[in-house]
């Protein structure tokens, strides 16, 4: 079966440090995909960053970058120098084997204080 | 492209009533999903679609649930009677297929979701 475990319900920083929000995720399959989401409060689902099990190098896009650990199943996101606009909850998925399947974690709420 | 379509975006509604959510979603996109989000539970995979065949509705909580995809541009979910436990945030997504090495076409794109409150 396959699982994603978000650690943290709620996160604080301080605008423009950088932030990690924790991700592990569990699966027997050998090729899967891993996503990270933004929901600011307007509730729609933001596409951010897309790690596939078979790269080599951690995927970047702007101030996002997955920290991708696949020995320890962990596809951490930090987004650095953070923004007030950063302030939403944060959702790691997975896509597994050849399903299409797409599941997420439960949730990161980030605040970034002025 | 206008992105996925749902509607409507609010709906409230009585106890016992039957309430139908609608998803359009992206042209060309062979898979379809609906998620549903509250406090408690966090998203849901509720059921997904390829090619307009159900292939997984394991997450459908039971029988009030149901949804169909008559064709490619079209999904309903039904809930039949609803329940004030049924309130969430309802969430229709569209994908391309599976295809890990196109990192073009890995995308899901997710509608504004429905927010459905049952009274």
């Amino acid at each position: 079966a396959q699982k994603i475990t978000q650690t943290q319900p709620g996160m604080f920083v301080q605008e423009k440090e950088a932030v990690t929000l924790d991700c592990t995720y569990d699966t027997s399959d050998p090729s899967y995909g891993l996503f990270w989401y933004k929901q600011p409060s307007s509730g729609e689902m933001i596409f951010l960053i897309y790690q596939g099990s078979y790269d080599q190098q951690n995927a970047t896009e702007g101030r996002y970058s997955l920290n991708f650990q696949k020995a320890r199943k962990s596809a951490n996101l930090v987004i650095s120098a953070s923004q007030l606009g950063d302030s939403a909850m944060y959702f790691c998925a997975m896509r597994g084997g050849n399903t299409g399947k797409l599941i997420f974690g439960q949730g990161t709420t980030l605040q970034v204080k002025p | 492209d206008a992105g996925v379509i749902q509607s409507p975006r609010h709906e409230v509604t009585e106890m016992g009533q039957e309430v139908t959510l609608r998803c359009k979603p992206i042209s060309g996109h062979d898979y379809l999903f609906w998620y549903r989000q509250t406090m408690m539970r966090g998203l849901e995979l509720l059921i997904y679609f390829n090619n307009n065949v159900p292939i997984d509705d394991s997450g459908m909580p039971e029988d009030r649930f149901s949804a169909k995809m008559p064709n490619a541009s079209f999904s309903t979910l039904k809930i039949q009677p609803s329940e004030p436990r049924d309130s969430a945030v309802y969430f229709c997504a569209s994908s391309l297929a599976t295809a890990w090495v196109d990192r073009d076409n890995y995308g899901y794109t997710f509608g504004s979701g429905t927010r459905l409150t049952v009274v």
